[in-house]
């Protein structure tokens, strides 16, 4: 089974910050990678898919990038709206998800 | 556009059965994989079970293998996941997803339901 780690566990930031997440997989799993945010209550809400093609509607301000093994997931310029928890997901072999980054206000 | 219904969340015994629903609109049903994915209170994401779109393939996490069936109606546009000799940390919201392309393995997720909550408990 491919693990998925992500890190940090918890990022506390400001509106205006750039942030920066990362995700990686246990072996390879070429760019076969999603992002997903998902906010208290809700569903997740796909936003990135093979590795860095931002989904349609998705503002510009996020952005994916990483192959092989190591993935990073960043908002350029955080917005109140973005504050929730973000999870990757590896669609290589089967499915697994990282554990989450809960995306809090400082 | 695209709709995902999920249905037959309850409060269920250890040992029991419990069978999910997902009705699915505004999409060629058929043409694509759809998957199960639990989220126990207060935790991360969990997948749980995937099928193809013509449901040839199945595909199972060890957490549940033997004891869940993923199966769908091409005809009703309806996915379900049969739940048998449930357990305690079954416990979870069940989410079905919508896969991004038809075989079972592979797809990421561009549609979720709102979810079912299944609780588990004697």
């Amino acid at each position: 089974d491919i693990q998925m780690t992500q890190s940090p566990s918890t990022l506390s930031a400001s509106v205006g910050d750039r942030v920066t997440i990362t995700c990686r997989a246990s072996q390879s799993i070429r760019s076969w990678l999603a992002w997903y945010q998902q906010k208290p209550g809700k569903a997740p809400k796909l936003l990135i898919s093979k590795a860095s093609s931002l989904e349609s509607g998705v503002p510009s301000r996020f952005s994916g990038s990483g192959s092989g093994t190591e993935f990073t997931l960043t908002i350029s310029s955080l917005q109140p709206d973005d504050f929730a928890t973000y999870y990757c997901q590896q669609y290589n072999s089967y499915y697994s998800f990282g554990q989450g980054t809960k995306l809090e206000s400082k | 556009e695209v709709q995902l219904l999920e249905s037959g969340g309850d409060l269920g015994q250890p040992g029991g059965s419990l069978r999910l629903s997902c009705a699915a609109s505004g999409l060629t049903f058929s043409s694509h994989a759809m998957s199960w994915v639990r989220q126990a209170p207060g935790k991360g994401l969990e997948w749980v079970s995937a099928i193809s779109g013509s449901g040839g393939s199945t595909y199972y996490a060890d957490s549940v293998m033997g004891r869940f069936t993923i199966s769908r109606d091409n005809s009703k546009n309806t996915l379900y996941l049969q739940m048998n000799s449930l357990r305690v940390e079954d416990t979870a919201m069940y989410y079905c997803a919508k896969g991004s392309g038809d075989y079972a393995s592979g797809s990421y997720y561009d549609y979720w339901g709102q979810g079912t909550l299944v609780t588990v408990s004697s």
